[in-house]
């Protein structure tokens, strides 16, 4: 079964400057997809990035880009330039590329914001 | 781009009744829908997928007589939490897939 770790319940980071958020995950496929969905309070889903894991660039969204490490299962998030808009709870999620395509998140990270 | 809206928003019931929360695509037909739940400050957990015309594949340890979902038409899905007890209150949110995957925006269901 596919599992999906987030270590860091949570991170601060100061305005304007650059933060990473982990995320590891098992899996026996070699077709999936990885992503990171922030859920601010509103608790809406957002799509921030996606990865194909067949492809070994790394995905970037403007100051939103991933470090995709597939022989060690790691998909770290990098935001560059953080706004304070960026603070919510990010969660990294694994997708098959077949079969039932449903997904499964890992626990979250939540993420400060200092002005 | 795709829309997913989800209804209601929030709802308060009585304990020992039933509760529908409709999710509903909006510009796009979705032949498979997806509800979750999320507890307080925990992550998303997959509840079962909904598919148009046939009977929902409900994830292991959840109760498909407690927890019914129809999915009658390619843009409507429903979840219906029968006689619901306290412990029921949660969020719970729905997914269309459709290019990619839209999610709503929830519900926060509270059994008093």
């Amino acid at each position: 079964a596919q599992t999906v770790t987030q270590s860091q319940p949570e991170m601060s980071v100061q305005e304007a400057e650059t933060v990473t958020l982990s995320c590891t995950y098992d899996t026996s496929e070699s077709d999936y997809y990885l992503f990171w969905y922030k859920q601010p309070p509103s608790r809406q889903m957002i799509l921030v990035i996606r990865q194909e894991a067949y492809k070994q660039q790394n995905a970037t969204e403007n100051r939103f880009s991933v470090n995709f490490q597939k022989a060690a299962k790691s998909f770290s998030l990098k935001i560059s330039d953080s706004q304070l808009g960026d603070a919510a709870m990010y969660f990294c999620a694994y997708r098959s590329g077949s079969g039932t395509y449903k997904y499964i998140f890992g626990t979250g990270t939540r993420l400060k914001v200092l002005a | 781009g795709a829309v997913v809206s989800q209804h209601p928003s929030r709802v308060i019931c009585k304990s020992g009744t039933s509760v529908k929360i409709e999710c509903r695509s909006l510009d796009f037909q979705a032949t498979t829908m997806f509800w979750y739940r999320q507890f307080p400050k925990q992550s998303l957990m997959l509840m079962a997928t909904s598919n148009e015309g046939s009977k929902a594949t409900y994830e292991q340890g959840v109760e498909k007589d407690k927890f019914l979902i129809n999915h009658a038409s390619l843009t409507l899905s429903t979840l219906t939490v029968t006689s619901a007890h306290p412990e029921d209150s949660s969020f719970y949110i729905c997914s269309a897939r459709s290019h990619g995957y839209t999610f709503g925006s929830g519900t926060r269901l509270t059994v008093v």
